[in-house]
């Protein structure tokens, strides 16, 4: 399957500062990545589209000036958490699909980074 | 809104038992996908079934499709310690009208296999 990396797998904050993490598709172009956020025991919650060139479509009830998206080209997109707060620590993956793999709808993803805000 | 239900949540069971895994979905939809998530880990797609009647094996594992009936279907044959994970079924939006969107997902199941 494609791959997709993330960085960091890991982060601690302090509370009101911000963290960047990158996704990165490495063996395709991906014009379209998603962000999901996943808190311990739970499934996978959508935050947001995130589309090369233009602005990210967030979901319902997901700050987007909190959590800042750019994609900025096929194969990179970030996600800033600005202003953290202890709450906003989850483990968050990004993923994308692989248009070289025709019209499957699967989604890859990246390895997840955990983010702690102290 | 689409909604996705799994059950059980958590099935804990025996090494060489079978069990079956099931998730509904509320929405028309020709697209489903099963994920594993190891602990601390991110997820792994298992099975992409895309037609009414699909049906996908792996090793133990044999995933199916009735769009119908908005259920599909995970089941284990003979399970071993190696199978303990988080399962995920998740469902998109009719591939016809673009598939473009993002997974929407269920809770999960934590399936516990003991020797």
């Amino acid at each position: 399957g494609a791959v997709v990396s993330q960085h960091p797998s890991r982060v601690i904050c302090k509370s009101g500062t911000s963290v960047k993490i990158e996704c990165r598709s490495l063996d395709f172009q991906a014009t379209t990545m998603f962000w999901y956020r996943q808190f311990p025991k739970q499934s996978l919650m959508l935050m947001a589209t995130s589309n090369e060139g233009s602005k990210a479509t967030y979901e319902q009830g997901v700050e987007k000036d909190k959590f800042l998206i750019n994609h900025a080209s096929l194969t990179l997109s970030t996600l800033t958490v600005t202003s953290a707060h202890p709450e906003d620590s989850s483990f968050y993956i990004c993923s994308a699909r692989d248009g070289r793999t025709g019209n499957t709808g699967e989604l890859f993803f990246g390895e997840g980074s955990r983010l702690t805000v102290l | 809104e689409l909604k996705v239900e799994q059950n059980p949540l958590f099935l804990s069971m025996q090494e060489g038992k079978n069990y079956t895994i099931y998730c509904n979905y509320s929405t028309t939809s020709d697209r489903l996908y099963w994920y594993r998530q190891d602990p601390g880990k991110s997820l792994e797609s298992l099975f992409v079934l895309l037609s009414n009647g699909a049906v996908k094996q792996e090793g133990r594992l044999m995933a199916s499709l009735d769009t119908k009936a908005r259920l599909s279907t995970l089941h284990i044959t003979a399970a071993v310690h190696d199978l303990s994970a988080t399962y995920f079924c998740a469902v998109g939006q009719t591939l016809a009208r673009g598939g473009a969107d993002g997974l929407t997902f269920g809770k999960g199941t934590h399936l516990i296999i003991q020797p």
